[in-house]
């Protein structure tokens, strides 16, 4: 089946500093990832999509300047999260599409997680 | 906008007993409705979906859901465990205007014990 990774699997940091997660399918072209947060004993929020080649759509609510999206390539995208703060600190989770945004029946397939803690 | 509630945070069941999971939902345009597992240190992976036609979906592994549109409701079942169903499970729904994008429920976590 198709695989999603993701790394790394888990990070600490200084505030201030900043974080790249990288998330990569394996073995298919992702035209599209998303990016989710997830908080313990909470859902996974959305927050933003990318499409390869393209700028990353975000939600309402989600800073763009500080969890910078680029999906350079059909089987990777990074978040990175600028200047970061223990309020950043979270379990973040990325998932690939190999269907453009118009074929949204297609299947996503979700990477395992990076656990970002932020001293 | 879609919203999806997973009733049960955490269901204890014995192995080989029968198991549901509740999922409601709301939305003001048609769904396409999903159940996802996560299993320990593992990412989430595709369970069932409902796209259109039969109201019962199966996975290949027993599990089942029925999309019944009048009570909003997406219910997961399983007539009988096995520990290997360890996991948490969540519900997710995309509405036919979101392009494909999900919103989750909180998630269930099952515990299956001997």
């Amino acid at each position: 089946g198709a695989v999603v990774s993701q790394h790394p699997s888990r990070v600490i940091c200084k505030s201030g500093t900043s974080v790249k997660i990288e998330c990569r399918s394996l073995d298919f072209q992702a035209t599209t990832m998303f990016w989710y947060r997830q908080f313990p004993k909470q859902s996974l929020m959305l927050m933003a999509t990318s499409n390869e080649g393209s700028k990353a759509t975000y939600e309402q609510g989600v800073e763009k300047d500080k969890f910078l999206i680029n999906h350079a390539s059909l089987t990777l995208s990074t978040l990175t999260v600028t200047s970061a703060h223990p309020e950043d600190s979270s379990f973040y989770i990325c998932s690939a599409r190999d269907g453009g945004l118009a074929d949204y029946t297609d299947t996503q397939y979700f990477g395992p997680g990076t656990r970002l803690t932020v001293l | 906008a879609q919203s999806v509630t997973q009733l049960d945070s955490q269901v204890p069941v014995f192995e080989e007993a029968p198991v549901e999971l509740r999922c409601n939902y709301s939305s003001s345009v048609s769904v396409y409705l999903f159940w996802y597992v996560q299993y320990p240190n593992q990412g989430l992976q595709l369970l069932l979906k409902y796209l259109s036609g039969s109201t019962l979906v199966e996975s290949i592994n027993g599990f089942e859901a029925e999309f019944n549109k009048s009570q909003t409701s997406f219910h997961l079942r399983k007539p009988s465990v096995h520990i290997s169903d360890t996991a948490e499970y969540f519900c997710a729904v995309s509405g036919t205007d979101s392009w494909g994008k999900l919103q989750f429920g909180a998630g269930t976590q099952v515990v299956v014990t001997p």
